[in-house]
């Protein structure tokens, strides 16, 4: 079974600031691994996803994130948030050929001017 | 990129009513469309897994009269909120999976979401 678990369901920093949001996963396969972001009453929107391809992945906005297998995680990081970076993230995982997503519950992002 | 679109965006209606949310893919063909649920900052629930031209494959616990889903054409699923009640109120989101094998990277596209209010 698939599983992920986000660290702190919220995570403030100041404007300039880095960003760390924590993902650790479990598969008994191979996983995708995917960051979205959610702003208020809209649906989700792809930051980044790992699919076996390089470890270290880049997104949009400046965001970033490493797929470590030896600790089974996926956090995401920014070197500098900005106030536009305020929303809720959710990892996500699901397996090749797999049909279902499994999110995490998800982390409140808060930037401080 | 792949674009989801939901309609409506936000519905009101009444205890005991119906309520029609459509799914559709703009510009790609999906055989594959799934359904969330979402409370207030929660995360999302997967309600079922609609594959066109097939019986909807609902997660344990979700009420399948209650949930109608129908996928009748590669580009729109569509869920039927049956008998609505106050407990119903919830952020629905649908998504649609690009790709069409097993073994294929399957990507999802998520439409903006529909907030019901069930009065």
């Amino acid at each position: 079974a698939q599983s992920v678990t986000q660290l702190g369901s919220h995570v403030s920093v100041s404007e300039g600031a880095l960003v760390l949001l924590r993902c650790n996963y479990s598969s008994s396969v191979p996983p995708y691994l995917f960051w979205y972001v959610q702003y208020p009453n809209q649906g989700l929107q792809l930051l980044l996803k790992y699919t076996s391809a390089a470890t270290l992945v880049k997104g949009i906005n400046g965001f970033e994130a490493e797929f470590k297998k030896s600790e089974t995680s996926f956090h995401l990081t920014k070197p500098s948030a900005h106030m536009s970076d305020a929303a809720e993230y959710f990892c996500a995982v699901t397996h090749t050929g797999g049909f279902k997503t499994i999110f995490g519950a998800g982390t409140r992002l808060f930037v401080k001017a | 990129g792949a674009v989801v679109s939901q309609h409506p965006s936000w519905v009101i209606c009444k205890s005991g009513t119906s309520v029609k949310i459509e799914c559709r893919s703009l510009d790609f063909q999906a055989t594959t469309m799934f359904w969330y649920r979402q409370f207030p900052k929660q995360s999302l629930m997967l309600m079922a897994t609609s594959n066109e031209g097939s019986k909807a494959t609902y997660e344990q616990g979700v009420e399948k009269d209650k949930f109608l889903i129908n996928h009748a054409s590669l580009t729109l699923s569509t869920l039927t909120v049956t008998s609505a009640h106050p407990e119903d109120s919830s952020f629905y989101i649908c998504s649609a999976r690009l790709g069409t094998g097993l073994s294929s990277y399957n990507e999802q596209f998520f439409g903006p979401g529909t907030r019901l209010t069930v009065l």
